[in-house]
């Protein structure tokens, strides 16, 4: 079955970017997602990308799509004490449905 | 635009005894979806529904677990008996129709003792 991973845990210095990484098993993904969710909070689409792209840049967000290795990353540049949050990535075999599959989420921590 | 709302935020309450979660979805959304999260995992689908039909409750433990949407707009999430393992947060979602953006309510913290 499908399965996704992240690493659990980002300490990143206020200003420096924040690389948040992801694996994912099934290779019929079509589209992935990146989630953020602040504390008490629900999940709020930050970016996806479209599985035959290598990249999608959005302001400060950059998502980088290896499909050959089933690794998705998305990069925060000049992070900010507002970026402190999960992050979860997720895939689906159609936009915004079809089982959308979340990782188990990334808490960041921004360093002052 | 009011989001997704859901009621209760907090609840707690003895293993066996039974539970409901409600969720008003953005109005005019169509497709309205469950989770369930549990600490330190991602969340997982439990319910979809398209307006007043289940699209998807494939992962839904029936024998403890249902959910409806009468008049396809509200919709209530109910446990019983509920179990330690159900301590989760349930969140709710929607979608303008079944390919689009989900937007996510604050969600409703369980705690089964």
């Amino acid at each position: 079955g499908e399965d996704v991973e992240q690493s659990l845990f980002l300490s990143v210095r206020e200003g420096d970017s924040s690389v948040i990484n992801c694996t994912y098993t099934d290779s019929s993904s079509t589209y992935l997602y990146w989630y953020k969710q602040e504390p008490g909070a629900g999940l709020q689409l930050l970016t996806y990308i479209f599985s035959n792209m290598d990249m999608k840049q959005d302001q400060r967000l950059t998502v980088l799509l290896n499909k050959k290795d089933k690794h998705l990353s998305l990069r925060i540049a000049d992070t900010q004490t507002g970026d402190s949050a999960i992050y979860f990535c997720a895939e689906s075999w159609d936009f915004g449905n079809e089982k959308l599959t979340f990782g188990t989420g990334t808490r960041l921590t921004i360093i002052p | 635009e009011a989001g997704v709302a859901q009621s209760p935020r907090y609840k707690i309450i003895e293993k066996r005894q039974s539970v409901a979660f409600w969720c008003n979805p953005i109005s005019g959304h169509a497709t309205l979806y469950w989770y369930q999260q549990i600490l330190g995992q991602g969340p997982k689908l439990l319910i979809q529904f398209q307006n007043n039909g289940v699209v998807d409750d494939s992962q839904l433990p029936k024998d403890r677990f249902s959910a409806e949407r009468l008049k396809g707009v509200d919709s209530t999430l109910k446990i019983q008996p509920a179990k330690l393992e159900d301590s989760a947060v349930y969140l709710c979602a929607s979608s303008l129709d079944s390919r689009g953006e989900l937007f996510f309510g604050e969600g409703s913290r369980l705690t089964v003792l």
